[in-house]
C-alpha cells in the first residue's frame, strides 16, 4: 500500500500567513489521484482538494495544491481564522485508499 | 443534497460484531455512479479507510480489515452497512460514512460520525 508521510507534523503561524503543507508518497500516486481534506476538532473532514490541484465545490480560492508523482503540496495563501484546523491528505489511486497522519496548524 | 447519518451500538464487547448503518437522505443509494464508503478514525489519530461498496454491490476492501469486514447496502431502505467481527479495543473508533464524488473517488459528503467503543 501507499504510504503518505506529511510534513510538518504541526505549523504555527499567524492570521494572514502563508501555510504551506507537505505531503510525499512510497511511490507515484497514479493518475495524481491525490486530495487534501480539513479537520476541525468534532467534526467530519471536508473536502478541499481533489485530483492534486483542483479545489471542491465552495472551497475558497485561498486554497491551492499542486504536485505529482510523490511530492504534493497544500498551501494556504493568507490564513483566516477558521483555516486552523488538522489537514490530511489522501491517496485514491491505488487500492486500499490511504491516508497522510495528518499536519495541525496551530495559531501561533 | 445527500446526506448521510450513522447509526449503531455505541459500545460493543470485545470479541463481538461492531454493526454500523448508514442512512441516506436527499439522495438514492442506487444512482449514479457513487461509491460509499465506510471511513475509521481512532481517537486522537488519523484516519483510515475500511471499504466501499457500489449500488450494484462491487466492494473494496481494505487488506489490513478484509478478514474481518462485511459492507453490505439495501436499496430498499437506501441504507449501506458495515460489520466488523472479532472486535478488540484497538477497533474503537469515530466510524464515518461517506459517499464520493462520483466521478472520482475522493470523499466529498460525510456523515457526521458515530463513536463506537470496545470495551468489556
Amino acid at each position: 500500500e501507499i504510504v503518505l508521510t506529511q510534513s510538518p507534523g504541526t505549523l504555527s503561524l499567524s492570521p494572514g500567513e502563508r501555510a504551506t503543507l507537505s505531503c510525499r508518497a512510497s511511490q507515484s500516486v497514479s493518475g495524481s489521484y491525490l486530495a487534501w481534506y480539513q479537520q476541525k476538532p468534532g467534526q467530519a473532514p471536508r473536502l478541499l482538494i481533489y485530483g492534486a490541484s483542483s479545489r471542491a465545490t465552495g472551497i475558497p480560492d485561498r486554497f491551492s495544491g499542486s504536485g505529482s508523482g510523490t511530492d504534493f503540496t497544500l498551501t494556504i495563501s493568507r490564513l483566516e481564522p477558521e483555516d486552523f484546523a488538522v489537514y490530511y491528505c489522501q491517496q485514491y489511486g491505488s487500492s486500499p485508499w490511504t491516508f497522510g497522519q495528518g499536519t495541525k496548524v496551530e495559531i501561533k | 443534497q445527500v446526506q448521510l447519518q450513522e447509526s449503531g451500538p455505541g459500545l460493543v464487547m470485545p470479541s463481538e460484531t461492531l454493526s454500523l448503518t448508514c442512512t441516506v437522505s436527499g439522495g438514492s443509494v442506487s444512482s449514479g455512479t457513487y461509491y460509499w464508503n465506510w471511513i475509521r478514525q481512532p481517537p486522537g489519530k488519523g484516519l483510515e479507510w475500511i471499504a466501499y461498496i457500489s449500488y450494484s454491490g462491487s466492494t473494496n476492501y481494505n487488506p489490513s480489515l478484509k478478514s474481518r469486514v462485511t459492507i453490505s447496502v439495501d436499496t430498499s431502505k437506501n441504507q449501506f452497512s458495515l460489520r466488523l467481527s472479532s472486535v478488540t479495543a484497538a477497533d474503537t473508533a469515530v466510524y464515518y460514512c461517506a459517499r464520493d464524488r462520483g466521478v472520482d473517488t475522493s470523499i466529498q459528503t460525510w456523515g457526521q460520525g458515530t463513536l463506537v467503543t470496545v470495551s468489556s
